[in-house]
This record gives structure tokens, C-alpha cells and sequence, in this order.
């Protein structure tokens, strides 16, 4: 399975932007970029994924690189809520659709 | 709309006994995927259903581990007998035809 590098830690100011990068230089060409988040005491909660083209919603936005091994998480205006560790994966569509390792992800800290 | 819930929330068993987790996905949802976090590392991917059916069993880690998901719908996570190396969260998620994987809160599993 393609791996996804991701510094150990970040911290952020409050309402600030925020850009979360992922290496994913082994990525193949059906993977999609998948950035879930976890807050304490909680699941993994979805944020967004992507293949090529740059993403927006409303949590958030994913910023593809051309050559797609490498990959930002970019959170506009961050909240103490927004304080979690964030993990990038890689899945295919529909073989190894579920099967996707979390790695260590990093640990956003959001300072008042 | 009810999210993916687990019970229990927290067991506590010991060594050679047996537990079960149950798993309740969201309602509509064929796929329904285990994970687990042992002690200090991440986030792995047990197995996969589509419906009743085990698409993907290749993350569980031995035969003390039996999951089913008769009718498609809820799914059972069965640990006999439980080692102290089970100790973790043990996740539950669901998705439809996406690759959106909602999580559920977890169970945490403790084996002394």
C-alpha cells in the first residue's frame, strides 16, 4: 500500500489559516487523497478527499500538487475546535476501497 | 440521521475470557469496515463487509478474532479468548457507494 509522510506535529494561531502538508510520493494513479481528522476521545471524523483537482467544502480545502506526490489540508480560519490530529491516506475506489493504514498523522495545536 | 454507533463504549475483561463488540452502521449503508488501535500505535484497518458479505478480512491479525454481520446490517466483533495484546479502540465504520467513511466513537478495550 502507497504510504503518506505527515510531520509529527503543528501549531497554529487562532483564526489563522492552517495548511497541513502530506508527502505521498509513492501514490498511484486510482489512489484518492483522503484527509480525516480526530478529535479526543472520538472516531475519525471525514474532512475531505480528492484525486487531481484542487477540493473545497465546507470544513475545508485540499490542495493537489500537479505531479499528485504531495498533497495540503488547508483549514482557512482555524478554531480551538479545529484542534485534532489530522491524517492523509490513500484509497483506491473500489479495490482496497476500506483497507487504508492512519499512520501517525499530525497533531494540530490551535492557540487562543 | 443517527451516526454509526458501538457498544459498548468501554469493556473490561480478562485474560482467556470472551467479548464482543457490536457495531450499528448508518442506516442505508452496505459497507461496513472494523479497525484498531492497539496501544501506541495507529489507526489499522481489520476487515471489510459489502453488505453480508466479507470483502476485505486481510487486517485481522488471528483466529481468536470473528466478525459477522448477519443480515447486512449490524455487525459483531468477537475476540476468544481475549490477550492482553487485544487492549485498544476498537473502531467501527460504514459508507454508501462513496469513499466517505463515517466512524463511530469506538470501543475501548481493556484485557488485564
Amino acid at each position: 500500500d502507497a504510504k503518506t509522510t505527515q510531520p509529527n506535529s503543528m501549531e497554529s494561531n487562532e483564526e489563522e489559516p492552517v495548511h497541513l502538508p502530506c508527502n505521498h510520493s509513492t501514490i498511484s494513479g486510482t489512489d484518492y487523497i483522503h484527509w480525516y481528522r480526530q478529535l479526543p476521545s472520538q472516531g475519525p471524523e471525514y474532512v475531505i478527499h480528492g484525486l487531481t483537482s484542487n477540493v473545497n467544502n465546507r470544513m475545508a480545502s485540499l490542495a493537489i500538487a500537479e505531479d499528485r506526490k504531495s498533497s495540503t489540508l488547508i483549514l482557512h480560519r482555524a478554531t480551538l475546535r479545529d484542534a485534532a490530529v489530522y491524517y492523509c491516506i490513500l484509497r483506491g475506489l473500489i479495490t482496497n476501497a476500506g483497507k487504508s493504514t492512519f499512520g501517525d498523522g499530525t497533531t494540530l495545536t490551535v492557540k487562543p | 440521521e443517527a451516526g454509526v454507533t458501538q457498544f459498548p463504549s468501554h469493556s473490561v475483561i480478562e485474560k482467556g475470557q470472551t467479548v464482543t463488540l457490536r457495531c450499528d452502521p448508518i442506516s442505508g449503508h452496505d459497507n461496513l469496515y472494523w479497525y484498531r488501535r492497539v496501544m501506541g500505535k495507529e489507526i489499522k484497518f481489520l476487515l471489510h463487509f459489502v453488505k453480508e458479505s466479507k470483502q476485505d478480512e486481510s487486517g485481522m491479525p488471528n483466529n481468536r478474532f470473528l466478525a459477522e454481520r448477519t443480515g447486512g446490517t449490524y455487525s459483531t466483533l468477537k475476540v476468544q479468548p481475549a490477550e492482553l495484546e487485544d487492549s485498544g479502540v476498537y473502531f467501527c465504520a460504514s459508507s454508501s457507494v462513496g469513499n466517505e467513511q463515517y466512524f463511530g466513537p469506538g470501543t475501548r478495550l481493556t484485557v488485564t
